[in-house]
This record gives C-alpha cells, sequence and structure tokens, in this order.
C-alpha cells in the first residue's frame, strides 16, 4: 500500500482538462509541500513535470499545473493532447529523507 | 547535455548479488545528489537509495535496508547500487536520477533491468 493515493485512471477528450488527485495517507510527509510529479510514456523514463507541488522546471508545458489541498496534491493537465496520453506519478520527500510514489494514473485521450 | 547511463543488470538467481553502475556526463557530477529509482515490469515507481553530493549522507528504503549499498566516485563520476541477497520481488528497471529541482528528479538513465529467478 503506497502512502500516496492516486486514480487508476483518468480520461478525457482533447482540448478538455484532467485532473489527477494524490492523496497522502501517511503523515510521514510533513506539510506535503515538496510533491513532484512525473510523466512517462511506454518504455520510456520518467520526466519531471512539476516540483514543490506547482513549480514548472524550464521547458514543461504550461498547460500542466499543480495546486495542493491539506494532505491531496493535484496534477491538472489543459488542453488535452495526445501526447499527453501516458501515466503520470505523484512523489513527495518525507520527514525520514526518503521519497514516496504514488501507485500511478494512466491518462487516456479520447 | 546531462546523461545518465546505467549498465550491470542481467539474471541472477535468488540470493545473488550484482552491481549497477551510473556513470554521467554533462555536468558537474560532485554537485548534485543522485538516487537510485526502480520500477517492476508493469508496476509503479519505487525510490531505492539516495546518495549526498559528496557520499557522506545515505538512506534507504526499507525495503532493501541491509542488501543493497549505494556508493558514487565523483573521481569517476559514476554511481553504483551493490545489491547482494537478491528476491524476485527486486526484479525491475533500475534508474539512476539526479536531482535538480528541490526534492525533484530532473534527469534520468535509460534504466538497466535486473531480473531475479532461478
Amino acid at each position: 500500500q503506497s502512502a500516496l493515493t492516486q486514480p487508476a485512471s483518468v480520461s478525457g477528450s482533447p482540448g478538455q482538462s484532467s485532473t489527477i488527485s494524490c492523496t497522502a495517507t501517511s503523515s510521514d510527509v510533513g506539510d506535503y509541500n515538496h510533491v513532484s510529479w512525473y510523466q512517462q510514456h511506454p518504455g520510456k523514463a520518467p520526466n519531471l513535470i512539476l516540483y514543490d507541488v506547482s513549480n514548472r522546471p524550464s521547458g514543461v508545458s504550461n498547460r500542466f499545473s499543480g495546486s495542493k489541498s491539506g494532505n491531496t496534491a493535484s496534477l491538472t493537465i489543459s488542453g488535452l493532447q495526445a501526447e499527453d496520453e501516458a501515466d503520470y506519478y505523484c512523489s513527495s520527500y518525507t520527514n525520514s529523507n526518503t521519497w514516496v510514489f504514488g501507485g500511478g494514473t494512466k491518462v487516456t485521450v479520447l | 547535455q546531462v546523461q545518465l547511463v546505467e549498465s550491470g543488470g542481467g539474471l541472477v538467481k535468488p540470493g545473488g548479488s550484482l552491481r549497477l553502475s551510473c556513470v554521467a556526463s554533462g555536468f558537474t557530477f560532485s554537485d548534485y545528489y543522485m538516487s537510485w529509482i526502480r520500477q517492476a515490469p508493469g508496476k509503479g515507481l519505487e525510490w531505492v537509495s539516495y546518495i549526498s553530493s559528496s557520499g557522506k549522507t545515505i538512506y534507504y528504503a526499507d525495503s532493501v535496508k541491509g542488501r543493497f549499498t549505494i556508493s558514487r566516485d565523483n573521481a569517476k563520476n559514476s554511481l553504483y547500487l551493490q545489491m547482494n541477497s537478491l528476491r524476485a520481488e527486486d526484479t525491475a528497471v533500475y534508474y539512476c536520477a539526479r536531482s535538480g529541482y528541490a526534492y525533484g528528479y530532473v534527469y534520468w538513465g535509460q534504466g538497466t533491468l535486473l531480473t531475479v529467478s532461478s
């Protein structure tokens, strides 16, 4: 059982928005401010798309945005495109100086 | 450009040992902390181990503590993972990953596959 819970799948039509939640089930994530999100296409290494809840690394599309409410972080993909179809993982740094990942969410573009 | 190239994966019998390597290029290796992160076939990501930029601070996931040892050689721009007492559940693609933004891993290698099976 992962310390971070994500829905197994979400879907949306091109141009719509999709939101993925990531709920912390362990207090070891502290204030939950060090949440990162990764996109992973099949057979490829993960790609960092958000860090510290809502910050985008250089070069990442502004269609990806993040937020947090209590112990739930969220990734929103705006203007869904076919290329967004992938697995998405949340991750958090913990008070135990470790990292935990969510189980992953498969995003399908209908 | 930043490159991380893992090697050393393969087929190992349960109880066996193996050492993974990750050679870094395109950046000052000694400036960054590194981690090993693995992904079992068809499964999600699991953080395995962290090592600070100097190598003095190390952390492990409970699932590998006492069996795996992370190390680095900054002179050789290399990261290692010595894996002992291997189990079937250690079967995974192992990625080395570099920090870059807060606690996010911005650069990843292509991964090396470890299969533990008799």
